[in-house]
């Protein structure tokens, strides 16, 4: 069935480095990959996204990388900062509707 | 648009009574899905609805729960009886036409429920 898989679950970071966020998914028909960001006590919000026919995605300090072989794919945040603690959600697509996530990973930046 | 409108923030029940969750999807969205939050299983799906028309309630995990949309401006997630387990974070989540082109879900503040 539909699964999501999402390593580490948690993870900290020394401020100024990098983070990565890895996720497999298992349908091979997934099409759309969105990364949601929850801080404390908050909803879950959308911080990047790709799109089954694209291969990398940047924003700014965010990135995320699909490898549609091997059914993963990642978001790596660079010079990281206090600001982005934060729980953070891989999702996928499934049957074109259903939007399915992982299990979160809580980001710790130690200043 | 005020965004995803979901009622009430909060809710505290004794065990065995009926529970009704609200939600206000935005404008124009067709999706609406309900998740589930908690520590141990993160965020599940519950069900979700297309043109108010329930497409997959695979996810509800018992038949106390059950989700009605009437129209396309509300939707309802009712837990009866509710039980201390059911305890956790309810998420409304709408998303506009893209069923060809995926659009961003947009989440509601969810309703924190706590059944004693």
């Amino acid at each position: 069935g539909e699964n999501v898989e999402q390593h580490p679950s948690t993870l900290s970071v020394q401020e100024g480095d990098s983070a990565v966020i890895k996720c497999t998914y298992s349908d091979s028909a997934s099409n759309y990959f969105p990364w949601y960001k929850q801080e404390l006590g908050k909803r879950p919000q959308l911080i990047i996204d790709i799109r089954s026919n694209v291969g990398e995605k940047k924003d700014q300090r965010i990135a995320v990388t699909l490898n549609k072989t091997a059914k993963h794919f990642s978001l790596h945040i660079t010079e990281t900062q206090p600001e982005d603690s934060a729980v953070y959600f891989c999702a996928a697509t499934f049957g074109n509707e259903k939007l399915t996530f992982g299990t979160g990973t809580r980001l710790t930046i130690i200043p | 648009d005020a965004g995803v409108i979901q009622s009430p923030r909060h809710e505290v029940t004794e065990m065995g009574q009926e529970v009704t969750l609200r939600c206000k999807p935005i404008s124009g969205h067709d999706y609406l899905f309900w998740y589930r939050q908690t520590m141990m299983r993160g965020l599940e799906l519950l069900i979700y609805f297309n043109n108010n028309v329930p497409i997959d309630d695979s996810g509800m995990p018992e038949d106390r729960f059950s989700a009605k949309m009437p129209n396309a401006s509300f939707s309802t997630l009712k837990i009866q009886p509710s039980e201390p387990r059911d305890s956790a974070v309810y998420f409304c989540a709408s998303r506009g036409q893209g069923k060809v082109r995926h659009t961003e879900a947009f989440f509601g503040q969810g309703t924190r429920l706590t059944v004693v």
